[in-house]
């Protein structure tokens, strides 16, 4: 039983760069969340997948923010234009659509400079 | 708007010296009251669920209780193993994501 995988680990762009992070939840999971974490700090909530349908939004999540779950499978996090501000651990999870535990996958660093 | 706060927010224990870390939360329905582990540069590692008050969960060294308004996490007789930021967090009502606190960071000396 694989759990959440998440691409790249490590990231560092210029900023002004795009980047973009994967993530192949635990199979079978219809439901895909998105968070970011910084030092010292507990992830905040970024948005949400049902399937393929991307269901909410939270209001930290920038236009220059998009994230897509092509197929109700894997989801892509793509942040256009980088500001130092993004620099976060940005957390895939999921969850069973017959149960609420949401597991956590290892986070993708993101370091802006 | 939910708040999730737990207390305190550093603590360090000796080996076998037992305590207690705190989350309160103001939600207006609480679906459910989640517990994680989340060690250095890795994603949260998932505890315990709670969904009513009173109801109580158990895993080796910890046990975690929910109330009305807050839940504990007690450590019995910690290892430094133990070590680790643990983040509370709360679903409410019909919502899916969870809203977490900013984390107890745990350090159990030898």
């Amino acid at each position: 039983d694989t759990g959440v995988s998440q691409n790249p680990r490590h990231k560092i762009t210029k900023r002004g760069q795009n980047v973009t992070f994967r993530c192949d939840p635990i199979s079978e999971h219809n439901r895909l969340y998105w968070y970011r974490q910084t030092l010292g700090q507990g992830p905040e909530f970024l948005t949400y997948f049902q399937n393929e349908a991307q269901l909410e939004k939270s209001r930290l999540l920038s236009d220059r923010f998009s994230a897509e779950r092509p197929k109700g499978s894997f989801s892509t996090l793509e942040i256009q234009r980088t500001e130092q501000g993004d620099s976060a651990m940005y957390l895939c999870a999921s969850s069973p659509g017959a149960g609420n535990t949401i597991y956590f996958g290892e986070g993708s660093w993101l370091t802006v400079v | 708007e939910d708040q999730v706060t737990q207390s305190p927010e550093a603590l360090r224990l000796q080996e076998g010296e037992s305590s207690s870390l705190n989350c309160s939360y103001t939600v207006s329905g609480l679906r459910g009251l989640f517990w994680y582990r989340q060690d250095p540069g890795k994603g949260p590692e998932f505890l315990f669920t709670l969904y009513s008050a009173g109801e109580e969960k158990e895993k080796e060294r910890l046990k975690a209780t929910l109330t009305k308004k807050e839940s504990f996490l007690h450590i019995t007789a910690p290892k430094p193993e133990d070590s680790a930021t643990y983040l509370c967090a709360v679903q409410e009502g019909s919502a899916r994501q969870l809203t977490f606190g900013s984390g107890t960071q745990l350090t159990v000396l030898p």
